[in-house]
């Protein structure tokens, strides 16, 4: 498995402030995807990165508000803008881990006051 | 696209009673069903896959049924556990929608009692 290593654990934000949250792989991959968790939820799919290319945007999900980088094969943030209450939600990255499996990152959760 | 239904959302049962979590997908195509434990505060793992050529798969205590007919697949828990305690999420994909874009579940919180 890889070794996902995800900053920040945890943060306590005040609304409309922007938090960067980071994901470094110990080993490249093409694609990474950025989850959200929100309490007590399941875990929804927000957008794939892909390295040299813009990311791809899942519905519901716009780049204004969910800025993506990604520089390279084992680099990717994910910035969550403009933060509201609502966006009080656990944030993971993930990579794939063979053909269909994904490996989680140990995840961000945030709190929006 | 996919829709992911899972239910029981809670479930509690005895230490060394069965566990059975159930989840119906919509899409056709979907050829990849994962299990994942989310333990309290820490990642999703994944803990058993099937995929649609098969219709039951088997790993010690826990094992799917898959059900392509009735679009719906299954995970067994046996003799459980304390430490079986978890949220635990279905998923599924397609090639189509991309092998690594899992669609999940909304989870299933199980408790078992000593």
């Amino acid at each position: 498995s890889a070794v996902i290593s995800q900053k920040p654990s945890r943060d306590i934000c005040q609304r409309g402030t922007s938090l960067t949250i980071q994901c470094q792989v110990d080993s490249q991959v093409t694609m990474m995807f950025w989850y959200r968790q929100q309490p007590g939820q399941s875990l929804t799919l927000i957008a794939t990165a892909n390295q040299g290319s813009e990311a791809t945007y899942e519905s519901g999900f716009v780049i204004d508000k969910f800025p993506i980088s990604r520089p390279n094969l084992t680099f990717s943030t994910l910035t969550v803008s403009n933060m509201s209450p609502e966006d009080s939600s656990i944030y993971l990255c993930s990579v794939p881990a063979g053909r269909e499996k994904l490996f989680f990152g140990s995840g961000t959760q945030l709190s929006v006051l | 696209g996919e829709n992911v239904e899972q239910h029981p959302s809670t479930l509690s049962v005895q230490e060394g009673d069965s566990a059975v979590i159930k989840c119906t997908y919509s899409d056709s195509a979907s050829n990849y069903f994962p299990w994942y434990k989310q333990e309290l505060g820490k990642r999703p793992q994944l803990i058993i896959d099937i995929r649609s050529n098969v219709g039951e798969k088997k790993d010690q205590r826990i094992a799917v049924t898959l059900n392509k007919t009735a679009k719906h697949f299954s995970l067994h828990i046996t003799e459980t556990q304390p430490e079986d305690s978890a949220v635990y999420f279905c998923a599924a994909s397609s090639v189509q929608t991309g092998a690594n874009n899992l669609f999940f579940g909304t989870g299933t919180r199980l408790t078992v009692i000593p």
